[in-house]
């Protein structure tokens, strides 16, 4: 009972289409995040979250819409999705207060 | 200042030595340090952590060393295993539960 799943797992988009990433959590907790990851950078924060109707710009936001409709979900948008975006996504919960994030499965994204 | 750097893209041990991944980072205001392994095709689990007040956490066969005054930590796996190749990525909490992570160590344990 995976506890933070991801839909897609993958997905292939094309230059200036839109791409919504989804993310579920069933921990009950009042954060959420997501990231990116590309070879030799890591992962890097894009948006959080620290409840639903919140959200908030990390690091990396340039070209990223988030949503946070309820505790549950947190969803990632690409208004205008750029071969640069091309990535794997984390989407990840957490409690804020211990700061431990558990992370789901990775969305493959390509954008030809 | 927001950096954390992991020492080795790349790191081979044999089986039953112990391997040692580092990491470094910049802000003193950094207060809690997890590791995260990562295999392929999976997202990162968190595998062990330890804040800023510990100089040593422990847990089975996984110790972090942590050395405040030289910005530094360093991740022991003891008896290394062929299951524990895999990803390695250590972070850095910079505000409420946002963390940055390094560019993460690639460890391959040989038979």
């Amino acid at each position: 009972e995976a506890a933070v799943t991801q839909s897609p797992r993958n997905k292939v988009a094309v230059t200036g289409g839109k791409v919504t990433l989804s993310c579920n959590q069933t921990n009950n907790h009042n954060n959420m995040y997501w990231y990116r990851q590309d070879t030799g950078h890591g992962l890097r924060l894009i948006h959080y979250s620290y409840g639903a109707g919140s959200t908030e710009k990390g690091d990396i936001p340039d070209g990223y819409k988030a949503s946070r409709p309820s505790q549950e979900n947190f969803s990632l948008i690409l208004e205008l999705a750029t071969p640069s975006q091309t990535s794997v996504y984390f989407c990840a919960s957490g409690t804020g207060g211990v700061y431990e994030q558990y992370f789901g499965p990775g969305t493959r994204l390509t954008v030809l | 200042q927001q950096q954390v750097r992991q020492s080795s893209q790349s790191l081979t041990v044999w089986e039953g030595e112990t391997a040692i991944l580092n990491c470094s980072y910049e802000n003193s205001a950094f207060d809690y340090f997890p590791w995260y392994q990562q295999f392929p095709g999976e997202g990162p689990a968190l595998l062990i952590a330890i804040r800023s007040v510990s100089d040593k956490k422990e847990d089975g066969r996984f110790t972090i060393f942590f050395n405040k005054r030289e910005k530094n930590l360093s991740l022991h796996i003891k008896d290394s295993q062929p299951g524990d190749s895999a990803t390695y990525f250590c972070a850095a909490n910079y505000n409420q539960g946002k963390l940055i992570f390094g560019q993460g160590t690639k460890l391959s344990i040989k038979p």
